[in-house]
């Protein structure tokens, strides 16, 4: 059984439309995030949320939105895409946030956008 | 911002051990230092953790002085499985510093 799933794995778009990633974890963790790596291999954090309630929201835009509708899923939506946006995102979770909390990930979506 | 430096890649042979340091001067008394491991087209993977002196596990080692300001990994008797990204993550207080840079690319030869 896999620890935090997402999906889909692979999407391939086209600028100015609005896709969305889901992601779930089945390890009764109470925080969820959403990572991206982009082509330079840096790997950082989006959003966090702790038991369904935004904890991080670093500098990302606002066409970026997350929502969890419990605390086992958090899913990514973005609108109106962009070249820029082609990247991986991974989806991740802890038990907790901080103090030493391991953090589980997903395989990780690769998003293109032409 | 806090951040973490580590080298950007290492070589090494089958069988050796290896040694990848991540600096950290601006640690802070609650954070733990956590590595993590990535193949390519994977996520980042738990190896091991500490806070402070040295954590063995069955896959590596972490030493950490006592001003804890710089952590190393061990990897003993690395083989070509070992070739990945290890990233060092510091869990700094406050939240905005859970970004893992971008780590050290190992390659492990025959």
């Amino acid at each position: 059984d896999t620890a935090v799933s997402q999906t889909p794995k692979y999407l391939v778009t086209q600028m100015g439309n609005d896709k969305s990633i889901k992601c779930e974890q089945n390890l009764g963790h109470d925080t969820m995030y959403w990572y991206k790596q982009d082509s330079k291999k840096f790997l950082k954090i989006m959003f966090s949320y702790n038991n369904k309630e935004l904890i991080i929201n670093e500098t990302v835009p606002n066409r970026f939105s997350p929502k969890s509708p419990d605390k086992a899923h958090l899913n990514l939506h973005i609108n109106s895409l962009e070249l820029g946006d082609s990247a991986v995102y991974f989806c991740a979770s802890s038990q907790q946030q901080g103090a030493g909390g391991t953090i589980y990930f997903g395989e990780g979506s690769w998003l293109t956008v032409v | 911002l806090a951040k973490t430096t580590q080298p950007i890649s290492m070589d090494s042979y089958e069988g050796q051990e290896v040694n990848i340091t991540c600096s950290h001067n601006n640690i802070a008394t609650n954070d733990y230092i956590t590595w993590y491991q990535q193949f390519p087209s994977q996520g980042p993977r738990f190896i091991i953790q500490g806070y402070k002196t040295k954590v063995t596990n069955e896959v590596a080692s972490l030493f950490i002085p006592a001003d804890r300001k710089s952590s190393t990994l061990s990897l003993p008797r690395v083989s070509l499985s070992d070739t990945a990204v290890y990233y060092c993550l510091v869990d700094f207080s406050g939240y905005s510093t859970l970004t893992f840079g971008k780590g050290t690319m190992l390659l492990v030869s025959p």
